[in-house]
């Protein structure tokens, strides 16, 4: 069970759009339905803004968007803010209940 | 509003055994939804350590399966994690977080608790 593949940093514009891939293999992301992403900034714990691909949690804002093609998952920041500056971690069912996080991207807004 | 306390002692001694608990408040484990552990080494990402549900059934990430024992207390509606033989690499902020719609994400998150691993 390796960790998903994320790039470590991706930076852009207020306004501009933005999106951080997730590569894992056939035994998690590409075999499931079930790709979530989570926000963290420094020192909180993190929070869930998309599950399963590409569903918003109640409250979070529709800039988030998900997709998935084969063993790549990929968020999307549309509209990027100021306060969108921190670390996203994608997650993946692996089957037989078990889970694998990414390596964390950290987002810089310019 | 689901709350989730982690707590546990702050420093461990290498070789010894890791124990945190982790308090839901505003709803009932025994209602139902599975409950996991999450760690985060200083400057590092997240790793899975493994799942319970209400019930008592387990699941664990294989790297530490044979050291890390998740149990369920409904009674004092809490999750347990013990994980043994702890070296420095074991160091981090320990999350649990509740499985959210379907068991495929996690939708809270207590706020961590970071144990050391030193003697």
């Amino acid at each position: 069970q390796s960790a998903l593949t994320q790039p470590a940093s991706v930076s852009g514009s207020p306004g501009q759009s933005i999106t951080i891939s997730c590569t894992g293999t056939s035994s998690d992301v590409g075999g499931y339905k079930y790709v979530s992403w989570y926000q963290q900034h420094p020192g909180k714990a993190p929070k869930l803004i998309i599950y399963d691909v590409s569903e918003w949690p109640s409250g979070v804002s529709n800039r988030f968007s998900g997709s998935k093609s084969g063993n790549t998952a990929s968020l999307t920041i549309s509209g990027l803010q100021a306060e969108d500056e921190a670390d996203y971690y994608c997650c993946s069912y692996a089957g037989s209940s078990t889970f694998v996080f990414g390596g964390g991207t950290k987002v810089t807004v310019l | 509003q689901v709350q989730l306390q982690e707590s546990g002692p702050g420093l461990v001694k290498p070789s010894e055994t890791l124990s945190l608990t982790c308090v839901v408040s505003g709803y009932s484990i025994s209602r139902g939804y599975y409950w996991g552990w999450m760690r985060q080494p200083p400057g590092k990402g997240l790793d899975w350590i493994g799942s319970i549900y209400h019930g008592g059934t387990t699941s664990y990430n294989p790297s530490l399966k044979s050291r890390v024992t998740i149990s369920v207390d409904t009674s004092k509606n809490q999750i347990s994690l013990n994980l043994s033989s702890v070296t420095a690499a074991d160091t981090a902020v320990y999350y649990c977080a509740r499985l959210g719609s379907g068991s495929t994400n996690f939708d809270y998150w207590g706020q961590g608790t970071l144990v050391t691993v030193s003697s």
